[in-house]
């Protein structure tokens, strides 16, 4: 257990839909990423936020939007959804530190898009 | 840019055999680190190492070792003595290295290697 937790496990939506995935990271991380798993595309960074702020943005659609609320935990919104966008999503956590710290991951969230 | 390569997509092995998952690497920055994930059928990530740039040693860690080459820009991953339990895919991933706390230290990820090991 990395101490990451992300809800929902599983979602089955329609396409045209909007949901909203959640992510709690391991007590005392403030950054928080965001990766999506698809069959086509691997493994990509969406995005990430450190203490409430966006501090990188990856490959995320303008459809997708994030945020950090003050007790750290992350929503990662996607809106009208396609069937391209069913995938698995990844939260990961770090500690604040000057050196490299790991990044743990969460469950992940499958995102089916029917 | 930076980009990892994973070129075994597949590999099938019988169990007790020794096994070399390979990855080349490019980037541009002179400090980078260097990672390997493992992703079981049940689909977490899991970390199992972590490499800086100018740690160049070799790492043993029981029947997992790593061969870090920077002449060749590879991060090659051996499992000795494969087991059932190892079947999993398996990530090499490039990181910048960044020494202000919050910085963007996002994941560039191979495409995986899928190894089973049968019994």
């Amino acid at each position: 257990d990395s101490g990451v937790t992300q809800t929902p496990k599983h979602l089955i939506t329609a396409t045209g839909q909007r949901v909203t995935l959640r992510c709690s990271p391991r007590s005392g991380d403030l950054s928080v990423y965001w990766y999506q798993q698809s069959l086509d595309q691997g493994l990509q960074f969406l995005i990430q936020y450190y203490n409430g702020e966006e501090r990188a943005k990856g490959n995320i659609l303008e459809r997708f939007s994030a945020q950090q609320f003050p007790d750290l935990h992350s929503e990662l919104n996607l809106s009208s959804l396609e069937l391209g966008d069913s995938a698995l999503y990844f939260c990961a956590s770090s500690v604040v530190g000057l050196s490299y710290n790991e990044q743990f991951f969460g469950p992940g969230t499958r995102l089916t898009v029917l | 840019a930076q980009k990892v390569t994973q070129a075994q997509t597949e590999i099938s092995v019988v169990e007790k055999e020794d096994v070399t998952l390979d990855c080349v690497y490019e980037t541009r920055d002179t400090t980078y680190y260097l990672f390997w994930y493992k992703q079981p059928p049940s689909g977490e990530l899991v970390f199992l190492i972590r490499r800086n740039s100018f740690d160049e040693q070799n790492e043993i860690s029981g029947r997992y070792s790593w061969n870090f080459q920077k002449s060749t820009s590879s991060f090659n991953f051996t499992i000795t003595a494969s087991q059932v339990v190892d079947s999993a895919v398996y990530f090499c991933a490039l990181s910048e290295a960044s020494y202000n706390a919050g910085n963007n230290r996002k994941l560039i990820w191979g495409l995986g290697t899928s190894l089973a090991v049968n019994p």
